[in-house]
């Protein structure tokens, strides 16, 4: 089946550490996005890309880094430099209209 | 600058009655999309209609509709005939035109719906 996987489920991160978290879709689908979700909140952008080796900065990109190496992979790094990470991470792609979107990731400070 | 606006932070609706979940947006752009997506307490977004900003009729899917109103700048989804597992969190979004050849979505803050046996 095609769709987008993220992992993975659940992350707990250290202080002081960088955490990666997948993304991976096989919908042959050029852009992909991922955005952050707080408790009761919508969702904000943090970076998107429309295709390989290219991406842009989203709303709130400061303390993400993303790569797309590939077209079907859009991984992000949450660092060390980002102070409050915890949350709900969701990934998407789109072709045309729609953004089709994985399951997410919940990162939790240990 | 673009947003979108979701008023009501919760409902409730009787099981098998009709419901509105009202969505305001703003935009210059002449070309855009409007969506709605619900998301159920396991965290998934689910995909429910689209609207385009020059479709003339209503989006219809099912027990789902749009109200497209674009002189108001609404976008209201009306979910007929509710049922228990309609109970979620239920997202409007909008995709502007494009940039670079990217589109940008952004998202109101949601609207918790519960479903009352």
């Amino acid at each position: 089946d095609g769709g987008i996987t993220q992992s993975p489920k659940y992350l707990f991160r250290k202080e002081g550490q960088n955490v990666t978290l997948s993304c991976e879709q096989n919908l042959n689908h050029d852009a992909m996005y991922w955005y952050r979700q707080d408790p009761g909140q919508g969702l904000r952008l943090i970076y998107y890309s429309q295709i390989v080796n290219d991406f842009q900065k989203g709303d709130i990109a400061e303390g993400y880094s993303v790569s797309r190496e590939k077209k079907e992979s859009f991984p992000l790094t949450v660092t060390s430099a980002q102070k409050n990470p915890t949350a709900f991470y969701l990934c998407a792609s789109s072709i045309r209209a729609t953004q089709h979107f994985g399951d997410g990731t919940r990162l939790s400070i240990l | 600058a673009q947003k979108i606006t979701q008023t009501q932070p919760g409902m409730f609706v009787q099981e098998k009655e009709a419901v509105t979940l009202d969505c305001t947006y703003d935009t210059s752009d002449q070309s855009y999309g409007l969506f709605w997506y619900k998301q159920p307490s396991s965290g998934e977004m689910i995909f429910l209609i689209y609207q385009g900003s020059y479709d003339e009729q209503n989006a219809t899917e099912g027990r789902y509709s749009l109200n497209f109103q674009k002189a108001r700048k609404s976008a209201n989804l009306v979910i007929s005939a509710s049922q228990l597992g309609d109970s979620a969190m239920y997202f409007c979004a909008m995709r502007g035109a494009a940039t670079s050849g990217t589109y940008k979505y952004i998202f109101g803050t949601g609207t918790r719906l519960k479903v009352l046996a």
